[in-house]
């Protein structure tokens, strides 16, 4: 499956804490994408990191990636009440330029 | 502000007729997304189109969906004809060639009754 699967389905924090997301995949990647989405809201698209890159920061956003291990992490720093969404990943295949998503993260951050 | 437009962001219609969505890209991306989004099954990728072309349409009910782009500034989702479980959030997404990141629209909200 080409899909990213995010863990945990839920997580829930105070303002101010950081909150870490996992994404996991099964095949090779060319690069991999997290995507937030407000509640009835389009997606919009947070950070892309590449196989060959470890580590990407992006404001209070750093995303790091484990090709070895197929796996990502994507961590928010000092959360607002605003970071209250879901998040998803998105791993790209090297030859298809499908764009397909898991379940997601729902994350609330209590003020 | 370049943004992916999605028409009507509202659609309540019977079981029976006819619906028809509408997307318009990007200007200068090549590549189209439809995707179905509900509580139960999440986010589907329904087809997806490259310089028009369909490149993948395996996850749209090939008996009541169709998908096109009859030119590069518009893609349509059509069901014909509409049942209550096609009640669902659909939107359309544009990225350019390669690897690079889709924009999203704000959805079409669908209501089958």
């Amino acid at each position: 499956s080409q899909q990213g699967e995010e863990d945990p389905q839920a997580l829930s924090i105070q303002e101010g804490e950081n909150a870490t997301m996992n994404c996991s995949y099964k095949t090779s990647i060319n690069n991999l994408q997290w995507y937030r989405q407000n509640s009835g809201r389009g997606l919009v698209h947070l950070i892309l990191i590449r196989s060959n890159e470890r580590e990407k920061h992006s404001g209070r956003l750093r995303v790091t990636l484990d090709t070895s291990k197929k796996s990502s992490s994507l961590l928010i720093t000092a959360s607002r009440a605003a970071d209250t969404a879901s998040y998803f990943c998105a791993p790209r295949m090297d030859s298809s330029y499908k764009l397909i998503f898991g379940s997601g993260t729902r994350l609330l951050v209590r003020p | 502000d370049a943004r992916v437009t999605q028409t009507p962001r509202d659609k309540v219609t019977e079981m029976g007729q006819e619906v028809t969505m509408r997307c318009q890209p990007i200007l200068g991306h090549n590549t189209v997304f439809w995707y179905r989004q509900t509580m139960m099954q999440g986010l589907e990728l329904l087809a997806y189109f490259r310089n028009r072309a369909p490149l993948d349409d395996s996850g749209m009910p090939k008996d009541r969906f169709s998908a096109e782009m009859p030119d590069a500034t518009l893609a349509t989702l059509k069901i014909q004809p509409s049942e209550p479980r096609d009640s669902a959030v659909y939107f359309c997404a544009s990225g350019q060639q390669g690897w690079t990141e889709a924009f999203f629209g704000q959805g079409t909200r669908l209501t089958v009754v």
